[in-house]
């Protein structure tokens, strides 16, 4: 089975970096992904790792390392509009992904 | 970009009638497209996995007489909540992917179904 986890809650200043970690513990790994939610609307897509390393992409970069399962998502000069629910999802066998069950990014003036 | 349609947005409907949201795929052909449950601050939880042409592979505890899936063609597939209760209530969210996008999985922009 599949196993994730990430912090519910993280509250950050406008300006700020922000870290949020996850750790997966899966039966297959073919690839993890971050996705930023708003209320009400469904989830888009921010990030995707397979390999260990550091991918980035303008005010966000994520990480992993397969041999820990962790990976976190990095914001830079956080915005107001980054107040947003952040998911965490590994893809394992048949192409099917786990999400954890995201954390809630406050942003602060 | 990958594009996938969801309708309707929002839904009201009675107990015991059926309901059908539908999720396309606009600008690509997606081979397997996944249905997704979500209760308020909670995360997606997957339903089934639907390939084209076949019969739709449901998760444990997923009903699949009460949560029909129909994947006709590469472009669209169809999730039907039949005879539905108020517990039913929740956000129905499609995402599609195709074999040709190592992470593409594009989401529909939901459905809330409210059930009176």
């Amino acid at each position: 089975g599949q196993n994730i986890d990430q912090p519910t809650e993280m509250t950050a200043t406008e300006g700020a970096i922000v870290q949020i970690n996850c750790t997966y513990q899966t039966s297959g790994f073919n690839g993890l992904f971050w996705y930023q939610q708003h209320a009400g609307e469904a989830p888009t897509f921010l990030s995707y790792n397979v390999l260990d390393g550091l991918e980035e992409k303008g005010r966000f970069s994520s990480f992993l390392s397969r041999s820990k399962g962790y990976s976190y998502l990095l914001l830079k000069e956080l915005q107001m509009k980054d107040s947003a629910s952040y998911l965490c999802a590994v893809r394992g066998n048949a192409g099917k992904s786990t999400f954890g069950d995201g954390t809630t990014l406050t942003v602060k003036p | 970009g990958a594009v996938v349609s969801q309708h309707p947005s929002r839904v009201i409907c009675k107990s015991g009638t059926s309901v059908k949201i539908e999720c396309r795929s606009l600008d690509f052909q997606a081979t397997t497209m996944f249905w997704y449950r979500q209760f308020p601050k909670k995360s997606l939880m997957l339903m089934a996995t639907s390939n084209e042409g076949s019969k739709a592979t449901y998760e444990q505890g997923v009903e699949k007489d009460k949560f029909l899936i129909n994947h006709a063609s590469l472009t669209l597939s169809t999730l039907t909540v039949t005879s539905a209760h108020p517990e039913d209530s929740s956000f129905y969210i499609c995402s599609a992917t195709d074999r040709d996008r190592p992470y593409g999985y594009t989401f529909g922009s939901g459905t809330r179904l409210t059930v009176v």
